[in-house]
């Protein structure tokens, strides 16, 4: 059975660093064509899909974000960071963490999610 | 980027209703699309991917078509735990976008 969970601080201040860690059970990632990513969605809104790493780490940034994002993955752990630097308040939302199957990027098993807040 | 257009962005429907979502892709995408489905308070679900493939547990009232650049959702008979918002995603290439959600109401 796969799980996923997200963790990390509910409340950060603007311009802080956001390092929030998904810590899965239930596969590997390194298997091949797996990977594991983060998607956020801001209170009211829609879906916006931020990083993925993959089994072999290899990985893909959101272009917008790119310049702000980091995606590590420590499989001995079966842990993926991401840290998002220079919060800001419309980075309000809640932040999920999903798992990639090796048939395509889409994304079958997600994390409960984490509210994240960036207030003063 | 692919950007990803989803209409209507709301619908009312009744129960037993047949509902279409459309999505539509700014460039081809071939068959990698997948739709998924939020209720209120929830996390996203998958319900259907490589356009037409029904996520294992998901009922057979949902149905999904299309190719390259233009695709549907179906619901053949609305039943009242369909009220959600609805979204696909593009997942033929990075950045792997999402629609702007299509909110059902019942």
């Amino acid at each position: 059975q796969i799980t996923l969970k997200e963790s990390g601080p509910t409340l950060v201040k603007p311009a802080q660093t956001l390092t929030l860690t998904c810590t899965f059970s239930g596969f590997s990632l390194s298997t091949n064509g797996v990977g594991v990513g983060w998607i956020r969605q801001p209170p009211g809104e829609a879906l916006e899909w931020l990083a993925l790493t993959f089994w072999d780490d290899d990985k893909r940034h959101s272009p917008s974000l790119r310049s702000r994002l980091t995606i590590i993955k420590d499989t001995s752990k079966n842990q993926v960071v991401l840290t998002m630097t220079n919060m800001d308040p419309v980075d309000t939302g809640t932040y999920y963490c999903v798992h990639r199957p090796s048939f395509g990027s889409y994304f079958d098993y997600w994390g409960q999610g984490t509210l994240v807040t960036v207030s003063s | 980027d692919i950007q990803m257009t989803q209409s209507p962005s709301s619908l009312s429907a009744s129960v037993g209703d047949r509902v279409t979502i459309i999505c539509r892709a700014s460039q081809g995408i071939s068959n990698s699309l997948a739709w998924y489905q939020q209720t209120p308070g929830r996390v996203p679900k998958l319900l259907i991917y490589a356009a037409s493939t029904l996520q294992s547990g998901v009922p057979s009232r949902f149905s999904g078509s299309g190719s390259g650049t233009d695709f549907t959702l179906t619901i053949s008979s609305l039943q009242p735990e369909d009220l959600a918002t609805y979204y696909c995603q593009n997942y033929h290439s990075a950045p792997y976008t999402f629609g702007q959600g299509t909110k059902l109401e019942i």
